[in-house]
Protein backbone atom coordinates (compact mmCIF):
# COMPACT_ATOMS: atom_id res chain seq x y z
CA UNK A 1 0.00 0.00 0.00
CA UNK A 2 0.69 3.75 -0.81
CA UNK A 3 2.18 5.66 2.18
CA UNK A 4 3.71 8.41 2.84
CA UNK A 5 5.93 9.28 6.15
CA UNK A 6 6.78 13.02 7.53
CA UNK A 7 8.44 11.69 10.75
CA UNK A 8 8.53 15.85 12.41
CA UNK A 9 5.28 16.91 13.70
CA UNK A 10 6.79 20.18 14.49
CA UNK A 11 9.76 21.81 13.96
CA UNK A 12 11.34 25.26 14.68
CA UNK A 13 14.39 27.25 13.01
CA UNK A 14 15.60 30.70 13.88
CA UNK A 15 15.57 33.04 11.38
CA UNK A 16 18.32 32.87 8.74
CA UNK A 17 19.14 29.58 9.73
CA UNK A 18 18.66 26.23 7.06
CA UNK A 19 16.02 23.99 7.09
CA UNK A 20 15.04 20.10 6.53
CA UNK A 21 12.33 18.84 6.08
CA UNK A 22 12.00 14.97 5.66
CA UNK A 23 9.59 13.09 4.02
CA UNK A 24 9.82 9.16 3.32
CA UNK A 25 7.28 7.25 0.58
CA UNK A 26 6.16 3.63 0.05
CA UNK A 27 5.15 2.80 -3.13
CA UNK A 28 6.06 0.20 -5.74
CA UNK A 29 6.19 2.19 -8.85
CA UNK A 30 8.52 5.02 -9.86
CA UNK A 31 6.74 8.17 -7.55
CA UNK A 32 6.04 11.57 -8.61
CA UNK A 33 6.57 13.57 -5.63
CA UNK A 34 5.35 16.86 -4.42
CA UNK A 35 5.75 19.06 -1.28
CA UNK A 36 3.35 21.56 -0.93
CA UNK A 37 2.76 24.33 1.86
CA UNK A 38 -0.16 25.86 3.95
CA UNK A 39 0.00 29.30 5.24
CA UNK A 40 -2.65 29.74 8.48
CA UNK A 41 -6.53 29.03 6.93
CA UNK A 42 -5.23 28.78 3.39
CA UNK A 43 -5.50 26.20 1.14
CA UNK A 44 -2.25 24.38 -0.19
CA UNK A 45 0.08 25.61 -2.43
CA UNK A 46 2.50 23.60 -4.81
CA UNK A 47 5.83 24.18 -4.10
CA UNK A 48 7.55 21.95 -6.00
CA UNK A 49 7.78 18.49 -7.70
CA UNK A 50 9.48 15.91 -9.10
CA UNK A 51 8.67 13.17 -12.04
CA UNK A 52 11.83 12.19 -13.38
CA UNK A 53 15.13 13.29 -14.60
CA UNK A 54 17.56 15.20 -12.30
CA UNK A 55 17.05 14.33 -8.67
CA UNK A 56 17.21 17.44 -6.85
CA UNK A 57 14.56 19.68 -8.01
CA UNK A 58 13.83 23.53 -7.62
CA UNK A 59 10.99 25.13 -6.23
CA UNK A 60 9.35 28.77 -5.63
CA UNK A 61 9.94 30.80 -2.40
CA UNK A 62 13.80 29.32 -2.67
CA UNK A 63 13.02 25.83 -1.73
CA UNK A 64 14.87 22.50 -3.03
CA UNK A 65 14.58 19.01 -2.73
CA UNK A 66 16.16 16.19 -3.32
CA UNK A 67 14.85 12.45 -4.60
CA UNK A 68 16.81 9.75 -3.04
CA UNK A 69 15.55 6.59 -4.41
CA UNK A 70 18.33 4.47 -2.38
CA UNK A 71 16.37 5.70 0.92
CA UNK A 72 12.61 6.18 -0.89
CA UNK A 73 13.28 10.11 0.57
CA UNK A 74 11.73 13.05 -0.77
CA UNK A 75 13.33 15.83 1.80
CA UNK A 76 12.65 19.68 1.40
CA UNK A 77 15.45 21.89 2.07
CA UNK A 78 16.02 25.87 2.30
CA UNK A 79 19.42 27.04 2.87
CA UNK A 80 17.89 30.58 5.22
CA UNK A 81 14.43 30.51 6.47
CA UNK A 82 12.23 33.41 6.89
CA UNK A 83 9.78 34.18 9.15
CA UNK A 84 7.18 34.13 5.96
CA UNK A 85 8.02 30.68 5.71
CA UNK A 86 6.50 29.68 8.69
CA UNK A 87 3.59 26.90 7.55
CA UNK A 88 2.72 23.93 7.69
CA UNK A 89 4.40 21.60 4.79
CA UNK A 90 2.92 18.39 3.33
CA UNK A 91 4.85 16.03 1.00
CA UNK A 92 2.48 13.86 -1.17
CA UNK A 93 2.87 11.07 -3.44
CA UNK A 94 0.86 10.78 -7.04
CA UNK A 95 -0.16 7.18 -8.15
CA UNK A 96 0.74 5.90 -11.73
CA UNK A 97 -3.20 6.25 -12.01
CA UNK A 98 -2.33 9.77 -12.44
CA UNK A 99 -5.10 10.84 -10.23
CA UNK A 100 -4.63 9.79 -6.92
CA UNK A 101 -2.89 11.39 -4.42
CA UNK A 102 -1.77 10.51 -0.79
CA UNK A 103 -0.58 12.56 1.61
CA UNK A 104 1.94 13.13 4.38
CA UNK A 105 0.77 14.33 7.96
CA UNK A 106 2.11 17.42 7.55
CA UNK A 107 4.84 19.08 9.69
CA UNK A 108 4.64 22.40 11.47
CA UNK A 109 7.39 25.19 10.51
CA UNK A 110 7.72 27.81 13.31
CA UNK A 111 10.51 30.57 12.81
CA UNK A 112 11.74 32.56 15.71
CA UNK A 113 13.24 35.80 15.25
CA UNK B 1 -3.73 30.91 -13.34
CA UNK B 2 -6.06 28.14 -11.95
CA UNK B 3 -9.45 28.76 -9.52
CA UNK B 4 -10.53 26.31 -7.11
CA UNK B 5 -13.63 28.15 -5.57
CA UNK B 6 -15.44 26.72 -2.63
CA UNK B 7 -18.85 28.55 -2.08
CA UNK B 8 -18.43 28.93 1.90
CA UNK B 9 -15.48 29.66 4.13
CA UNK B 10 -16.65 29.13 7.66
CA UNK B 11 -20.40 26.85 8.00
CA UNK B 12 -22.27 26.05 11.24
CA UNK B 13 -24.90 23.28 11.29
CA UNK B 14 -26.51 21.86 13.77
CA UNK B 15 -26.10 17.73 14.27
CA UNK B 16 -28.37 15.73 12.12
CA UNK B 17 -28.72 18.73 9.03
CA UNK B 18 -28.08 17.98 5.46
CA UNK B 19 -25.04 19.84 4.42
CA UNK B 20 -23.94 20.62 1.01
CA UNK B 21 -20.61 22.04 0.30
CA UNK B 22 -19.69 23.36 -3.72
CA UNK B 23 -16.52 23.38 -5.16
CA UNK B 24 -16.37 24.52 -8.81
CA UNK B 25 -13.27 24.59 -10.97
CA UNK B 26 -12.35 26.92 -13.99
CA UNK B 27 -9.58 25.24 -15.74
CA UNK B 28 -11.62 22.09 -17.21
CA UNK B 29 -9.82 19.76 -15.38
CA UNK B 30 -11.21 16.28 -15.46
CA UNK B 31 -10.23 14.94 -11.85
CA UNK B 32 -11.67 16.46 -8.40
CA UNK B 33 -11.02 15.29 -5.18
CA UNK B 34 -12.61 16.11 -1.73
CA UNK B 35 -10.04 15.91 1.44
CA UNK B 36 -10.64 16.37 5.06
CA UNK B 37 -7.99 17.73 7.60
CA UNK B 38 -7.78 17.66 10.98
CA UNK B 39 -5.06 18.15 13.24
CA UNK B 40 -2.05 15.49 13.34
CA UNK B 41 -3.93 13.00 10.62
CA UNK B 42 -2.60 15.52 8.03
CA UNK B 43 -5.64 15.41 4.20
CA UNK B 44 -7.42 12.05 3.97
CA UNK B 45 -9.01 11.68 0.71
CA UNK B 46 -13.02 11.78 1.26
CA UNK B 47 -14.10 10.84 -2.44
CA UNK B 48 -12.93 11.84 -6.03
CA UNK B 49 -14.14 11.98 -9.52
CA UNK B 50 -12.57 11.64 -12.65
CA UNK B 51 -15.29 12.52 -14.91
CA UNK B 52 -18.53 13.98 -14.77
CA UNK B 53 -21.10 11.42 -12.98
CA UNK B 54 -18.02 9.14 -11.71
CA UNK B 55 -16.84 9.08 -8.06
CA UNK B 56 -14.71 6.53 -6.59
CA UNK B 57 -14.87 6.42 -2.45
CA UNK B 58 -11.52 7.18 -1.08
CA UNK B 59 -9.81 6.28 2.37
CA UNK B 60 -12.86 7.91 4.68
CA UNK B 61 -16.09 8.07 2.72
CA UNK B 62 -18.29 6.82 5.03
CA UNK B 63 -21.16 9.27 5.96
CA UNK B 64 -20.41 11.50 2.85
CA UNK B 65 -21.86 11.49 -0.31
CA UNK B 66 -20.49 13.10 -3.69
CA UNK B 67 -22.48 14.75 -6.99
CA UNK B 68 -20.97 15.23 -9.91
CA UNK B 69 -23.51 16.48 -12.51
CA UNK B 70 -21.51 18.80 -14.47
CA UNK B 71 -17.40 18.66 -15.33
CA UNK B 72 -16.61 22.00 -13.06
CA UNK B 73 -19.01 21.41 -9.97
CA UNK B 74 -18.43 18.77 -7.18
CA UNK B 75 -20.40 18.74 -4.24
CA UNK B 76 -19.89 17.19 -1.21
CA UNK B 77 -22.77 16.02 0.62
CA UNK B 78 -23.33 15.25 4.45
CA UNK B 79 -26.56 12.98 4.88
CA UNK B 80 -26.96 13.58 8.39
CA UNK B 81 -23.73 15.98 10.53
CA UNK B 82 -22.59 15.03 12.96
CA UNK B 83 -20.24 16.38 15.39
CA UNK B 84 -17.42 14.04 14.27
CA UNK B 85 -17.58 15.91 11.23
CA UNK B 86 -16.44 18.83 12.53
CA UNK B 87 -13.35 19.42 10.32
CA UNK B 88 -11.79 21.91 7.39
CA UNK B 89 -12.53 20.37 3.69
CA UNK B 90 -10.67 21.17 0.88
CA UNK B 91 -11.82 20.66 -2.58
CA UNK B 92 -8.69 20.51 -5.34
CA UNK B 93 -9.10 19.24 -9.11
CA UNK B 94 -6.17 18.18 -11.20
CA UNK B 95 -5.20 17.27 -14.70
CA UNK B 96 -4.45 13.50 -14.47
CA UNK B 97 -0.93 12.81 -14.12
CA UNK B 98 -0.59 16.66 -13.11
CA UNK B 99 -0.49 18.34 -9.88
CA UNK B 100 -3.28 19.48 -7.56
CA UNK B 101 -4.53 22.73 -6.80
CA UNK B 102 -6.56 23.64 -4.04
CA UNK B 103 -9.31 25.76 -2.88
CA UNK B 104 -9.12 27.87 0.38
CA UNK B 105 -10.93 25.46 2.22
CA UNK B 106 -14.26 25.33 4.03
CA UNK B 107 -13.97 25.10 8.00
CA UNK B 108 -17.36 23.33 9.24
CA UNK B 109 -18.62 23.24 12.59
CA UNK B 110 -21.41 21.02 13.77
CA UNK B 111 -22.88 21.53 17.07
Amino acid sequence: AQSVTQPDIHITVSEGASLELRCNYSYGATPYLFWYVQSPGQGLQLLLKYFSGDTLVQGIKGFEAEFKRSQSSFNLRKPSVHWSDAAEYFCAVLTNTGNQFYFGTGTSLTVIP
Amino acid sequence: DVKVTQSSRYLVKRTGEKVFLECVQDMDHENMFWYRQDPGLGLRLIYFSYDVKMKEKGDIPEGYSVSREKKERFSLILESASTNQTSMYLCASSETGEKLFFGSGTQLSVL
